[in-house]
Order: C-alpha cells, then structure tokens, then sequence
C-alpha cells in the first residue's frame, strides 16, 4: 500500500525559506508512471497546487509560487521535498505531499498533511 | 489560471437524501475533472476523476457527470460517513485549480 509522509519543522520566521521532505514507502518515485507533487491548504481555505517533480528531475511549478519554489528528488532515499523562499503569513497552510499520473493532473494518493506556521 | 466555482458553498442534508453539487469552471476543460471528499483534519481523497470515472474502492452511490464548463457530483443516498466537505479540481490545464468547497453537513 502506497504512503507518502510530510517531514519538517512546524515553525518557519517570516522570510525565511520552508523546508518540508516527503518520504514515499510501498512504491518508488522511480517509476515512469508518476509525477509526485506538493498542495497545500491555508486553515479554513481552499486547496492551492504548489508544483510537481518527476523522477527525472522535471519540474512543473504553479506561475503563483514559481520565483519562490524549489521542488527536488532524491531517489536513493526514495523522498522529495519542497523549498518555498522568502515566506510571509500568508505561506502559513498545511502543506500536503501527493502522487498523480504523469497524464494527468488529478491526485490519487495524498499524504496526511503538516502544518507550517510561518511567525516570529 | 482557469476558475472553478462550485455551488452551493453549503448544504445541509439528511441520512438517504440525494445530493447533487455543482462546478463551473471559467473555460472549458473537456471532462477534465475531478472530484475529492475532505473530512476535518484529513487530506483530500480522490473520489471521481475523468468527470464521471470512479476511483477503486468509491462507494457506487457517488457519481459525476458533465462536460465542457458544468460538473455536477451526486450522492445517490447519504451515509452518515458522507458528511464532509467537497472539492471538484479542474485537471485539463496547468496549473490545475480547485473549487472553494462545498461543504455538507448534517440537517
């Protein structure tokens, strides 16, 4: 069974860069199939895709986010992870790690969630 | 970035009622489309995609249907397990985009 976990720190200081890693167990980030992605979700708000990397390396990057955001694979460690730069309150959201088909821009498995609070 | 509005924003429902919610989307998008159930604290899960193609291990009382610019999701007969919030995500042109919700709770 596919799972994916949000990792990194809970509290980030207004201009500071956003550090979150997701490791993916009982499948491989390797696979031609897939495109692994970030979204997230301020409290009580709607949902925002952040961007999405492929195994290659190839990156598609919300045009929102795009000067701020680093999406990066490490597959020997089977994770990925997202920098996010220069954060205001406004980056504070949970921050989701998801899969979909390189086909197509749907996400079928998501991971739980982690809350980053971007304060001082 | 193309805009999805969904309708209504809430809707309150009884145990067997049927519900239908319903997407626009700012330009059309073919079929497109996606549907998720978000409870509290939980992430989104994917019930329909393709406008009307249900995921594996989806309730059959779910259904979607549209094309073009309008969607609709359906829950034939309401579950107790049904009550949550919905969002339909257009997937036909980066960057894709959500809707705002729709949030259905209990009459």
């Amino acid at each position: 069974q596919l799972q994916l976990q949000e990792s990194g720190p809970g509290l980030v200081k207004p201009s500071e860069t956003l550090s979150l890693t997701c490791t993916v167990s009982g499948g491989s980030i390797s696979s031609s199939s897939y495109y692994w992605g970030w979204i997230r979700q301020p409290p009580g708000k709607g949902l925002e895709c952040i961007g999405s990397i492929y195994y290659s390396g190839s990156t598609y990057y919300n045009p929102s986010l795009k000067s701020r955001v680093t999406i990066s694979a490490d597959t020997s460690k089977n994770q990925f992870s997202l920098k996010l730069s220069s954060v205001t309150a406004a980056d504070t959201a949970v921050y989701y790690c998801a899969r979909r088909y390189s086909s197509s821009w749907h996400y079928n498995y998501w991971g739980q969630g982690t809350l980053v609070t971007v304060s001082s | 970035d193309i805009q999805m509005t969904q309708s209504p924003s809430s809707v309150s429902a009884s145990v067997g009622d049927r519900v239908t919610i319903t997407c626009r989307a700012s330009q059309g998008i073919s079929y497109w489309l996606a549907w998720y159930q978000q409870k509290p604290g939980k992430a989104p899960k994917l019930l329909i995609h393709a406008a009307s193609t249900l995921q594996s291990g989806v309730p059959s009382r779910f259904s979607g249907s549209g094309s073009g610019t309008e969607f609709t999701l359906t829950i034939s007969s309401l579950q107790p397990e049904d009550f949550a919030t919905y969002y339909c995500q257009q997937a036909n042109i980066f960057p894709p985009t959500f809707g705002q919700g729709t949030k259905l709770e209990m009459k």
